[in-house]
């Protein structure tokens, strides 16, 4: 079965110092991951996707199979990036999205 | 231009009524999600359109839950005989194609049963 797993509830980090939102998947063949975030009052929306490979607000996540891993990170934290993170996965010719329960991310002044 | 549009944005319902749920997707997307969102969980997949086929229920929970999309643009989520269960927000999600199309999300229903 597809799983996203995000073991942290809630992660607190001070202003400037690197953050590390972690994601497990289990998926027997080659899935797609996101990133999506929501910050207060607005939408969920997309933050980054592994295969476009991008950086988005400072953020990267680096897809790892044989761990099963696709962690997000950001070496410099900004009171601005304080948000409910989830991470995602869709199967391969499936548009559905299984997401995790999501990490509240909490930037400390 | 506009993004998704849903209403209405809050729903109270006594336990065993009927509710129905509106999602406007963005102009021209053919494609259109609905998922539920329970306190403190991600939100979970419910159905699947495709222009006016529904190519996928399976995240339905049980048969007091339908979904249409009559005319491949606006779509109705019918709640039949409400329980408390069902409270949580429905979001709803629409995107351009199928395969490798970003889903734009709408701002949810919150319904609460009681």
């Amino acid at each position: 079965a597809q799983r996203v797993t995000q073991p942290e509830k809630l992660l607190s980090v001070f202003k400037g110092a690197p953050v590390e939102l972690k994601c497990n998947y289990s998926y027997s063949g080659s899935p797609e991951l996101f990133w999506y975030v929501q910050y207060s009052r607005q939408r969920l929306q997309l933050l980054l996707r592994h295969i476009s490979r991008e950086s988005i607000k400072g953020f990267t996540a680096d897809l790892n199979k044989g761990e099963t891993s696709f962690h997000l990170k950001k070496p410099f934290a900004q009171e601005e990036d304080s948000a409910m993170y989830y991470c995602a996965l869709s199967a391969v010719g499936d548009d559905k999205i299984i997401f995790g329960k999501g990490t509240r991310l909490h930037i400390l002044p | 231009g506009a993004g998704v549009s849903q209403s209405p944005r809050y729903k109270v319902a006594k336990r065993g009524q009927d509710v129905a749920l509106r999602c406007d997707p963005i102009s021209g997307h053919v494609s259109l999600f609905w998922y539920q969102q329970a306190l403190g969980q991600g939100p979970e997949f419910l159905t699947y359109f495709q222009n006016e086929a529904q190519l996928d229920k399976s995240g339905l929970p049980s048969d007091r839950f339908f979904a249409e999309r009559p005319e491949g643009s606006v779509s109705t989520l019918k709640i039949q005989r409400t329980q408390q269960e069902d409270s949580a927000v429905y979001l709803c999600a629409s995107s351009l194609g199928t395969g490798d199309y970003e889903q734009y999300f709408g701002p949810g229903t919150r319904l609460t049963v009681t």
